[in-house]
């Protein structure tokens, strides 16, 4: 069975800072996808960047990046020049075949 | 697009009463999933359908939950009867394929079983 870990249960940035998220998970599958989704205090979800396991390059989304290791089955999220707007949870989340597993989240608090 | 809907967004009841979650998908998307978001066990999956059919009810947890998709533009969650255990969010999401395609989230339900 596909799990997802998220090691780190809070976090905390400066704003105008770096900071990255860790995410492991661990698949006998070879064909997946990977997700980071957001979930700010108003509890919506959101998609923040999405990886294809096939893919060697790392997916980029703006102020938002991913170091995706497959043989360390490794999907961190970075996110440069932090915002308080960034202040949520985040989930890590593997996709095999048709299930969205999630992480536990960390929640990432950006001080001002 | 008005996005996933859901209704309500609250919900407060007592145990032993039927609860009943309402989804709407957006237009067009053909897979429909229910989650269930808890401090203890995080976010799972409870049941997906595709073209209004369920494909997998396996994080159902039990006979009290039951769920349907009359039609391609409108689901609903069942809870008969309900237990203060089962307070929790509800979500529900859908996407216009499996696999590598963006899931939509409506905003979630909170349920409050007293």
């Amino acid at each position: 069975a596909q799990t997802v870990t998220q090691s780190q249960p809070e976090m905390s940035v400066q704003e105008a800072e770096t900071v990255t998220l860790s995410c492991t998970y661990d698949t006998s599958e070879n064909n997946y996808y990977l997700f980071w989704y957001k979930q700010p205090p108003s509890r919506q979800m959101i998609l923040v960047i999405r990886q294809e396991a096939y893919k060697q390059q790392n997916a980029t989304e703006n102020r938002f990046s991913v170091n995706f290791q497959k043989a360390a089955k490794s999907f961190s999220l970075k996110i440069s020049d932090s915002q308080l707007g960034d202040t949520a949870m985040y989930f890590c989340a593997f996709m095999g075949t048709g299930k969205l597993i999630f992480g536990q989240g960390t929640t990432l608090q950006v001080k001002p | 697009d008005a996005g996933v809907i859901q209704s309500p967004r609250h919900e407060v009841t007592e145990m032993g009463q039927e609860v009943t979650l309402r989804c709407k998908p957006i237009s067009g998307h053909d897979y429909l999933f229910w989650y269930r978001q808890t401090m203890m066990r995080g976010l799972e999956l409870l049941i997906y359908f595709n073209n209004n059919v369920p494909i997998d009810d396996s994080g159902m947890p039990e006979d009290r939950f039951s769920a349907k998709m009359p039609n391609a533009s409108f689901s609903t969650l069942k809870i008969q009867p309900s237990e203060p255990r089962d307070s929790a969010v509800y979500f529900c999401a859908s996407s216009d394929g499996i696999s590598y395609n963006e899931q939509f989230f409506g905003p979630g339900t909170r349920l409050t079983v007293l």
